[in-house]
């Protein structure tokens, strides 16, 4: 398998234009995961999908945030108006819980600067 | 609610000698543990994890770690590091709903 998939890689807009960022999780995995990581706040929980459903997004930052899981191969993180403090990198995990299995694997994330 | 408290920001350590990275954690509930490594633009690898059963785990890269309960401690161990090791390390901690905690991370610096 070829493991989490995020894209793009790298991606600098201007404060005010909408991102998008995309994930394919490994096949067959039942839980999606999306961090944001920087360097004051850490690694913090987003949401979390549960067969495409939404479970938790507590750790949505605000109504700015909204992610989607259209189907059980592909999540989009939608950030509309962009802000500067929004930079940081973005990774998404899954994990086959159903499976028995107690890890989540991540992708290589997604460095976000917004200008 | 789950928490990790990585007691140690930052560990220089020079190449073959032993390193200790220092895991504290509380719950509530029932304990899942994970040690991850992110290297240099990447994403986060696991490096071992305890679920239940002997309180030393080993992992890959020659890593272990040991669970403590009565000191709710969780502390990874390598005997000889290698330049390659020098990366970030995270500890976390997964609830009965799935989610990890993350600690703050602590970065190894490896010399020659």
């Amino acid at each position: 398998d070829a493991g989490v998939i995020q894209s793009p890689r790298h991606e600098v807009t201007e404060m005010g234009q909408e991102v998008t960022l995309r994930c394919k999780p490994i096949s067959g995995h039942d839980y999606l995961f999306w961090y944001r990581q920087t360097m004051m706040r850490g690694l913090e929980l987003l949401i979390y999908f549960n067969n495409n459903v939404p479970i938790d997004d507590s750790g949505m930052p605000e109504d700015r945030f909204s992610a989607k899981m259209p189907n059980a191969s592909f999540s989009t993180l939608k950030i509309q108006p962009s802000e500067p403090r929004d930079s940081a990198v973005y990774f998404c995990a899954s994990s086959d819980i159903a499976g028995g299995s107690y890890e989540q694997y991540f992708g290589p994330g997604t460095r976000l600067t917004v200008t | 609610a789950q928490s990790v408290t990585q007691l140690d920001s930052q560990v220089p350590v020079f190449e073959e000698a032993p390193v200790e990275l220092r895991c504290n954690y509380s719950s509530s509930v029932s304990v899942y543990l994970f040690w991850y490594v992110q290297y240099p633009n990447q994403g986060l690898q696991l490096l071992l994890k305890y679920l239940s059963g002997s309180t030393l785990v080993k992992g890959i890269n020659g890593f272990e770690a040991e669970f403590n309960k009565s000191q709710t401690s969780f502390h990874l161990r390598k005997p000889s590091v290698h330049i390659s090791d020098t990366a970030e390390y995270f500890c976390a901690v997964r609830s009965n709903d799935y989610k990890l905690s993350f600690g703050a991370g602590t970065t190894v610096t490896v010399r020659a």
